[in-house]
């Protein structure tokens, strides 16, 4: 059964530093890896999708990496701002049509101004 | 542009009680999703349809059931609400299969059962 760690729970950080979010999986037989924005009371906002074929995504400040091979993928976020406080989310589609997302529990971040 | 729209958006239920959770999308996709997320925890999925008049089970759909009439509405109803349904509920829609596109979500309804 796939499982989707993400650690730590929750990460502080001071306004303008580089940081990284980490995501595991127990199963590299995956088809994409998506990293999604939760905001307070809000739903799931899509950042970046990752085909398993690749091994990189980037749009503007942020960067998702993917390791099939050793089950990670790293979320990536440049000179922090308080407006990327938010709770951050990995899933993995492990079949291909399937339609079945399998989800971290989330990384909740907050950036000091 | 509306996008996904999620109604009620809070709802307080006694135990054994029903209701209907409402989405409804405007971007004519043809798939569609629910999931729930408990505090603390990732989402997970109820039920899902990857067209009008074809729905699926997801990871956990016991106590739930749905419906699809129509490209836009996909509703989930709770027959004999129980403490173990109190949860967020999250609607939500995508073009093509996951594989290529991302998933739109709703705004969720927060759902408590007493």
């Amino acid at each position: 059964k796939q499982e989707v760690t993400q650690i730590p729970a929750a990460l502080s950080v001071p306004e303008g530093e580089n940081l990284v979010l980490n995501c595991s999986f127990t199963d590299s037989a995956i088809y994409n890896l998506q990293w999604f924005r939760q905001d307070p009371g809000k739903g799931l906002t899509s950042l970046l999708l990752i085909q398993s074929s690749q091994r990189e995504q980037t749009s503007g400040r942020l960067n998702a990496s993917l390791d099939k091979s050793s089950g990670r993928s790293t979320l990536y976020i440049a000179a922090s701002q308080p407006g990327d406080s938010a709770t951050y989310l990995c899933a993995v589609e492990i079949i291909q049509g399937a339609q079945k997302l399998v989800f971290g529990q989330g990384t909740r971040l907050t950036i000091n101004p | 542009n509306a996008g996904v729209t999620q109604t009620p958006k809070f709802r307080i239920l006694k135990i054994g009680q029903s209701m209907t959770l409402q989405c409804t999308q405007d971007m004519n996709h043809n798939y569609m999703y629910w999931y729930r997320q408990d505090p603390g925890m990732g989402l997970k999925l109820i039920y899902y349809s990857v067209g009008a008049g074809i729905t699926d089970k997801g990871e956990v759909p016991n106590g739930y059931n749905v419906s699809r009439s129509t490209t836009e509405d996909f509703p989930l109803r709770l027959e004999l609400a129980a403490p173990s349904q109190t949860s967020v509920y999250f609607c939500a829609s995508s073009p093509v299969g996951l594989s290529n596109q991302p998933q739109h979500f709703g705004d969720g309804t927060r759902l408590s059962i007493l």
